[in-house]
């Protein structure tokens, strides 16, 4: 059956990076975009970035542009989130989610991998 | 790019019908039909309920529908069950090539 299972987290100091990874299967990998989505403990959900189906383009969100990166694997199914100079409330839930194709909605997603800045 | 605006809490009895607004603005919710709901059970991944305003994914009861107005949708549960006792999340694609998310509606099925 189709699934997205996250890893990668982990708690890491201000200023520190991490790298998380989504791996996918059951489906075409290579013909979806791919979001990350995350949740602050206690809090709503916040939608982080996009990257399409072919890696042409990427979408980032305000709060992480210039810090976040997203990068797609087609040969592995993976789909990357680098983040770099992390601050105290990039603390969440990270769930990486695919792209329904031409509807701009989120309609599979993984279990999610927590990532904890603190010092 | 602001959250969208829901109500924190919602409860029905079950067999009642209930509905949660979102409201968005002129650059999201009322400029696009790209808006969905999400349900998400404590320390569960979101499950998607509604897309592009009104259309329900494979496996999704009918119970569930969405619709929308200018710059507000709504989410309406018809025939509460217990198992709908959740939070909510409406979301959005907005004009500036972003996902905007609502504010999220506890509902409490009493």
């Amino acid at each position: 059956q189709v699934q997205l299972v996250e890893s990668g987290g982990g708690v890491v100091q201000p200023g520190g990076s991490l790298r998380l990874s989504c791996a996918a299967s059951g489906y075409t990998f290579r013909s979806y975009g791919m979001h990350w989505v995350r949740q602050a403990p206690g809090k709503g959900l916040e939608w982080v970035t996009f990257i399409h189906y072919d890696g042409s383009g990427r979408d980032l969100a305000d709060p992480v542009k210039g810090r976040f990166a997203v990068s797609r694997d087609d040969s592995k199914n993976i789909v990357d989130l680098q983040m770099n100079s992390l601050r105290t409330d990039d603390t969440a839930m990270y769930y990486c989610a695919r792209d329904l194709v031409g509807d701009y909605t989120f309609d599979i997603w993984g279990r999610g991998t927590m990532v904890t800045v603190s010092s | 790019q602001s959250a969208l605006t829901q109500p924190a809490s919602v409860s029905g009895s079950p067999g009642q019908s209930i509905t949660i607004s979102c409201t968005g603005a002129s650059s999201d919710v009322g400029y696009y039909n790209h808006v969905s709901w999400y349900q998400q059970h404590p320390g569960k991944a979101p499950k998607l309920l509604i897309y592009e305003v009104t259309k329900r994914p494979p496996g999704i009861s009918d119970r569930f529908s969405g619709s929308k107005s200018g710059n507000t949708a709504s989410l309406t549960i018809s025939g509460l069950r217990a198992e709908d006792d959740a939070d909510y999340y409406c979301c959005s694609y907005a004009r500036n090539r972003a996902f905007v998310f609502g504010t999220g509606t506890k509902v409490t099925v009493l």
